[in-house]
């Protein structure tokens, strides 16, 4: 049971180049979300899922787009970097609010990406 | 915009002395999480308590919730260098998963 994992762990990018972070969970969890970490700033929402097929924005989801065609994914892109998508990027999954079960979130490891 | 504050930003004990950080919040909300975060990792759920509750316990972590003042307190007690981490409050309100994260508290504990 490996929970939530991010790929990679970390990239640099040249402004203009576009890359892909891939979120897999084996919890068979409803939910995903993308997350950006910056210093001082504590987690910031992205996009986040409720199941699979559907996305939707969160609070910063400029210059970056998202997809979850399988349950267990969710992908996020970027299709121009720019300096300020410097950041750590956190994916985390839960359970549907629907089952009666509280809403923790199980987060990856994050990637560090750095684009130049 | 970030719905919980944190405060202190950053705190400094020795082993062995209790941790307390506070959360303010602006909201109505259903529950509130508090999540743990080691240098480089990602965050890890601790604890949450309910709108309705005022006081829940885990191990040596004790969180209250007064919802007339928006705020929440951890206190983590005899602390261990392990403890050494960044603490989030997050605030959940709609009826569904998302949750708002605060900037954070910073614990050191020296040996």
């Amino acid at each position: 049971n490996a929970g939530v994992t991010q790929t990679p762990k970390f990239r640099v990018l040249k402004t203009g180049q576009s890359m892909t972070l891939l979120c897999a969970q084996d919890m068979n969890h409803e939910y995903m979300y993308w997350y950006r970490q910056d210093p001082g700033m504590g987690l910031r929402l992205i996009h986040y899922s409720v199941g699979e097929g559907t996305t939707a924005k969160g609070e910063v989801p400029d210059g970056y787009n998202v997809s979850r065609l399988k349950k267990q994914n969710f992908l996020l892109g970027l299709e121009s970097a720019a300096p300020s998508q410097t950041s750590v990027y956190f994916c985390a999954s839960s359970y549907s609010i629907t089952r009666g079960v509280n809403n923790e979130q199980f987060f990856g490891p994050g990637t560090r990406l750095t684009v130049l | 915009s970030q719905q919980g504050e944190e405060d202190p930003q950053a705190l400094s004990i020795q082993e062995g002395e209790n941790a307390t950080m506070n959360c303010s919040y602006k909201t109505s909300i259903n529950n509130l999480q508090w999540y743990r975060q080691n240098s480089g990792r990602g965050l890890v759920h601790l604890i949450l308590i309910r709108s309705n509750e005022r006081e829940k316990h885990s191990g040596r972590l004790r969180v209250t919730l007064d919802t007339s003042k928006k705020s929440s307190s951890l206190l983590i007690t005899a602390s261990r260098a392990a403890d050494t981490a960044s603490y989030f409050c997050a605030t959940s309100e709609g009826s569904w998963g998302k949750l708002q994260f605060g900037a954070g508290t910073q614990v050191v504990v020296t040996p």
